[in-house]
């Protein structure tokens, strides 16, 4: 079966450090997201990506950067992590042949940093 | 500014009755609008959809409404069981490109 998924599903790390995590799909879709949950505010966009070597800003994207090498993978990296990156990231994949798609995530990664 | 809206208390209700969690918007005219299930330590998993030009969605025990001029969609469970148990969390697509803005979700607890 086709699936999502993400790794580390936990890391601690601290401040200023730069962090990789890791999204793989096997869906062949040519979207994929990354956003941050954290209490209170929901699901946050953070980068999005239509297709290999296309990257996009989202909502709360400072701080943030993704690359798109190939269609299975959009790594997130925090170059520089702070304590304000403290969060539960969830990835995503959606097929591109409309607006009306629905998102298949991963099980995220808890990121704490000190 | 947008704005998309749903109980931050929790729903508690018995085996077998049905759940009805809304979801509000504002500043927006969405085309489409959908529904996932959260459950804990787990990513959203996608339920419904619905388009702006239907007003009901049903599968299985599961019934999506959509109401554009009231902006809100209601989302029911009939006959919920101990499983319905999780958080659903309502999504819409602002400015197309299938970019999801989410609400902060509702947990329901379904209780024997």
């Amino acid at each position: 079966d086709a699936e999502i998924t993400q790794s580390p599903r936990h890391k601690i790390t601290e401040t200023g450090r730069q962090v990789t995590l890791a999204c793989h799909q096997t869906w062949n879709h040519n979207n994929m997201f990354w956003y941050r949950q954290d209490l209170g505010h929901g699901l946050r966009l953070i980068h999005y990506s239509y297709g290999v070597q296309d990257t996009n800003k989202g909502e709360v994207s400072d701080g943030y950067s993704v690359s798109r090498s190939n269609t299975e993978d959009l790594p997130l990296t925090l170059e520089s992590a702070a304590s304000s990156q403290t969060s539960v990231y969830f990835c995503a994949s959606s097929a591109g042949t409309g607006n009306n798609q629905p998102q298949h995530f991963g099980d995220g990664t808890r990121l704490s940093i000190l | 500014s947008q704005k998309i809206e749903q109980n931050s208390e929790a729903l508690n209700i018995q085996e077998g009755k049905t759940a009805t969690l809304t979801c509000n918007y504002t500043n927006y005219s969405p085309a489409y609008l959908q529904w996932y299930r959260q459950d804990p330590g787990r990513g959203p998993v996608f339920l419904l959809l619905i388009r702006e030009n239907e007003k009901e969605k049903r599968k299985e025990r599961l019934k999506v409404t959509f109401d554009t001029t009231l902006k809100q969609s209601l989302f029911h469970i009939t006959a919920s069981q101990p499983a319905d148990s999780a958080t659903y969390l309502c999504a819409l697509d602002p400015g197309g490109g299938n970019k999801l803005t989410f609400g902060t979700g509702t947990q329901l607890k379904v209780e024997l």
